[in-house]
């Protein structure tokens, strides 16, 4: 049964900080890792999907990494601003097709930058 | 583009009554997941949806929890009767195609109903 896990729970930053996230999983046959931000009371925003067979994945000042035979993903977020507090979440998705594309997630990490 | 509708947004109830929520996904998208996510913790998925049809509820409790989707586009997913623990944000979130090729499994989620269960 894959398990996810992202430490820290929550992170505090002054504005301009790089900020890193860190997503681990057990199981390594994934087909793709997904990172996802959720503002509060609000549903969740795609960021950036990284598929199995690459190592990371760029979108303006946020880059992700996957290492899948480690069971880890980082997300970096270059000159932290205070509207990137929220919480992020990480989520993969596993091999097996008759299940769909079911996405496991992790807890989140909540973010929050200090003017 | 219009996103995945919710409603209610927000609903409180006392223990052992009913509820049901609704959910309109994004129109074409054949696949549609309910979520639950309880509080400080990420969202665990209730049931799948592929048109009409169930794909995957393995962690649905069905002795009080019921989901539909008739005619393949909105879904009702009721509780009864609620207990204090399903006091959560429910999330319905929809795809263009399950399984396939990569750009159709991007999920695109709903704004969440959020359930108090006093």
């Amino acid at each position: 049964k894959q398990e996810v896990t992202q430490i820290p729970a929550a992170l505090s930053v002054p504005e301009g900080e790089n900020l890193v996230l860190n997503c681990s999983f057990t199981d390594s046959a994934i087909y793709n890792l997904q990172w996802f931000r959720q503002d509060p009371g609000k549903g969740l925003t795609s960021l950036l999907l990284i598929q199995s067979s690459q190592r990371e994945q760029t979108s303006g000042r946020l880059n992700a990494s996957l290492d899948k035979s480690s069971g880890r993903s980082t997300l970096y977020i270059a000159a932290s601003q205070p509207g990137d507090s929220a919480t992020y979440l990480c989520a993969v998705r596993g091999m097996i097709k008759a299940a769909g594309n079911k996405l496991t997630f992790g807890g989140g990490t909540r973010v929050l930058v200090k003017p | 583009e219009a996103g995945v509708a919710q409603s209610p947004r927000y609903k409180i109830i006392e223990k052992r009554q009913s509820v049901a929520f609704w959910c309109n996904p994004i129109s074409g998208h054949a696949t549609l997941y309910w979520y639950q996510q309880i509080l400080g913790q990420g969202p665990k998925l209730l049931i799948q949806f592929q048109n009409n049809g169930v794909v995957d509820d393995s962690q649905l409790p069905k002795d009080r929890f019921s989901a539909e989707r008739l005619k393949g586009v909105d879904s009702t997913l009721k509780i009864q009767p609620a207990k204090l623990e399903d006091s959560a944000v429910y999330l319905c979130a929809s795809s263009l195609f399950s399984g396939g090729a990569i750009s159709y499994n991007e999920q695109f989620f709903g704004p969440g109903t959020r359930l108090t269960v006093l």
